[in-house]
């Protein structure tokens, strides 16, 4: 195991609701990074937290926000809810930006969010 | 962006068999590359890198080939196992900057393994 955890593991949830996931990264690392991995598609990058400020976003609209907690736990928060975000997020976390130098990103395994 | 597709290719081998699997990437400027391995219920897990410096690089069982005169990057798996089974992407960077860690994964290869 990564080291990485998610919560909850599944979710089902209504079109317009708001939906919030959750990510505790592995001890040690500062930077987190999530994805949205629709059925059948490669993970998709929505934004990254870096020492609690965003760090880059992927094409997602605002109502896609995040934030990040001073122990490096992260959230997700989606705002009136389609079907289309329907999906699995993940959330990844590294060692921190390091000028030119790639940490490795440990991915956990995701919440299975369902949009009806 | 990048383009997906709603049906991954397949890939389906012998035990014992050596695999191959490709990638196209697509932005020239990536100078980092990874594989991962997506098991089912599960996330994306590190398999092997390499920056656009080198042409090869090995692991064990595992040989990345990266040829950025036609951005083609390939993941080869040496006397494949049936827990080698599982979704295969390959992931592009581009290092430094506010690029940094955000990575446009590729479309996936479904490897099955026969026994």
């Amino acid at each position: 195991e990564t080291g990485v955890t998610q919560s909850p593991t599944h979710l089902i949830k209504t079109r317009g609701q708001q939906v919030t996931l959750r990510c505790s990264s592995q001890s040690g690392h500062n930077t987190v990074s999530w994805y949205q991995q629709a059925l059948g598609q490669g993970p998709q990058f929505i934004f990254q937290y870096y020492r609690e400020e965003e760090n880059g976003r992927g094409n997602f609209p605002p109502r896609f926000s995040g934030l990040q907690f001073p122990n490096y736990s992260s959230e997700l928060n989606v705002n009136a809810l389609e079907l289309d975000d329907s999906a699995l997020y993940l959330c990844a976390s590294s060692s921190g930006l390091a000028g030119g130098s790639y940490n490795e990103q440990f991915f956990g395994p995701g919440t299975r969010l369902t949009v009806l | 962006g990048e383009s997906v597709g709603l049906h991954l290719p397949t890939l389906s081998v012998q035990e014992g068999d050596n695999s191959i699997i490709n990638c196209a990437y697509s932005n020239s400027a990536s100078d980092y590359f990874i594989w991962y391995k997506q098991e089912s219920g599960k996330g994306p897990q590190f398999i092997i890198d390499i920056r656009s410096n080198m042409d090869k690089r090995q692991g064990q069982r595992v040989t990345v080939l990266l040829n950025k005169t036609v951005k083609h990057l390939s993941l080869q798996i040496a006397a494949t196992q049936p827990g080698d089974s599982a979704v295969y992407f390959c992931a592009e960077n581009r290092e430094g900057g506010t690029s940094y860690g955000k990575l446009t994964f590729g479309q996936g290869t479904i490897l099955t393994v026969h026994p």
